[in-house]
């Protein structure tokens, strides 16, 4: 019974591509991450979405663009890829707790290699 | 500066054997959350423990304890009887409410239990 899920699990693509990942989450929660981990496994938040409402919006090309099309939903879409764009992307929820408790729980990740 | 330092890129640990994982943070805000999570070679990011600033007591959950050193700014990670199945990156992750409960992770820890 998965609880944060992805699709798809590898994408190879070349560069100038559009493509799209998608993440659901069947936990209930009200918020979502996208999170870009380089090769050296370093994580970095992405965007972050509250029911549907963008709320973390990091430095990062506009080329990426989320998309919730309801709260246990969230899309992200890359325009013109390239190479620099080669990284594991995870999306992660949380129920969204105004504190510091809020735990969040990651999909299994999404391997995109741009050639 | 870095909000949450992992010092140890590599560990090896005999099997059976205990394992600290050093975390350093830093933060003004009294109030915040520490977490740990696993990330083996297949790939996911598994949530591990959960301390709060406030909590009287070190976390623990099964094998897995926090040694919580709020004066030194410290949350280690211990293992107590590894287990081969205990390879894998473990991070370090800080969450606090001036930054919008924004996660900030470490650059992690490559741990190998050896047989």
């Amino acid at each position: 019974d998965t609880a944060v899920s992805q699709t798809p699990k590898y994408l190879v693509t070349q560069m100038g591509n559009d493509k799209s990942i998608k993440c659901e989450q069947n936990l209930g929660h009200d918020t979502m991450y996208w999170y870009k981990q380089d090769s050296k496994k370093f994580l970095k938040i992405m965007f972050s979405y509250n029911n549907k409402e963008l709320i973390i919006n990091e430095t990062v090309p506009n080329r990426f663009s989320p998309k919730s099309p309801d709260k246990a939903h969230l899309n992200l879409h890359i325009n013109s890829l390239e190479l620099g764009d080669s990284a594991v992307y995870f999306c992660a929820s949380s129920q969204g707790l105004a504190g510091v408790t809020d735990t969040q729980y990651f999909g299994p990740g999404t391997r995109l290699t741009v050639l | 500066a870095q909000k949450i330092t992992q010092t140890q890129p590599g560990m090896f640990v005999q099997e059976k054997e205990a394992v600290t994982l050093d975390c350093t943070y830093d933060t003004s805000d009294p109030s915040y959350g520490l977490f740990w999570y696993k990330q083996p070679s297949s790939g996911e990011m598994i949530f591990l423990i959960y301390q709060g600033s406030y909590d009287q007591q070190n976390a623990t959950e099964g094998r897995y304890s926090l040694n919580f050193q709020k004066a030194r700014k410290s949350a280690n990670l211990v293992i107590s009887a590894s287990q081969l199945g205990d390879s894998a990156m473990y991070f370090c992750a800080m969450r606090e409410p001036n930054t919008g409960n924004q996660f900030y992770f470490g650059t992690g820890t490559s741990l190998t239990v050896i047989p």
